[in-house]
């Protein structure tokens, strides 16, 4: 997985909790991505970082933030989980002046 | 319509059959395409990456480029049970930006033994 490792791998919350992703890489990439993949809509971006304190949106940003204090470190944050936001999540990284991306092993997050 | 348009199938064939997988885009200015491989319960594995009109090959596999067309293909000679997974398409460029990358929803291959 490129150097790409991501924690937790499953998780279980209930509704209205806060809930925090980790993605790491080991590959001193520029750029990470947080998608999320469900059933009927493929992947979609819902924050990418291009630079340690560099975020912007993605097309699904609305109950989602993200920070990167750390070239390694991209951390995705659901302020007030909800069912909706029942997924698998997944990181990517690529290079400056690359779009190839390479995807971490991902993270089952269930919302009940 | 969608950005980026995939059967999601299932496709089936024999195995030691030719498998072509197909995706068509809607942004013009896309420069850059590539195909996924995702197994089931796993995540995409970049396997091809395409940049010019025609044809590149990486051993079994060979992806295929028609910007007048849009369109972008796979094709998988003498397919094998371990090609079984679903095939992402997935598209950078043009109005999204350099580093944003679009992904279809996949096409799910059987391979047959």
């Amino acid at each position: 997985d490129a150097g790409i490792t991501q924690s937790p791998r499953h998780k279980v919350t209930e509704t209205g909790t806060p809930v925090t992703l980790r993605c790491h890489q080991t590959e001193n990439h520029r750029y990470m991505y947080w998608y999320r993949q469900d059933p009927g809509h493929g992947l979609r971006l819902i924050h990418y970082s291009y630079g340690v304190k560099d975020t912007d949106k993605g097309e699904v940003s609305d109950g989602y933030s993200v920070s990167r204090s750390k070239t390694e470190d991209f951390l995705l944050t659901l302020e007030s989980a909800t069912s909706s936001q029942t997924s698998v999540y997944f990181c990517a990284i690529s290079e400056s002046g690359s779009p190839e991306q390479y995807f971490g092993p991902g993270t089952r997050l269930t919302v009940t | 319509q969608k950005e980026v348009e995939q059967n999601s199938g299932p496709l089936s064939v024999p195995e030691g059959a030719i498998a072509s997988l197909n995706c068509t885009y809607s942004d013009r200015g896309s420069q850059s395409f590539f195909w996924y491989r995702q197994y089931s319960g796993k995540s995409p594995e970049l396997i091809m990456s395409i940049y010019s009109n025609g044809d590149k090959e990486d051993g079994r596999f060979t992806a295929q480029l028609n910007k007048a067309s849009q369109y972008v293909s796979l094709l998988i000679r003498d397919s094998q049970p371990s090609d079984s997974a679903t095939y992402l398409c997935a598209v950078n460029g043009g109005s999204g930006g350099y580093q944003k990358v679009t992904f279809g929803i996949g096409t799910k291959l059987q391979v047959i033994p």
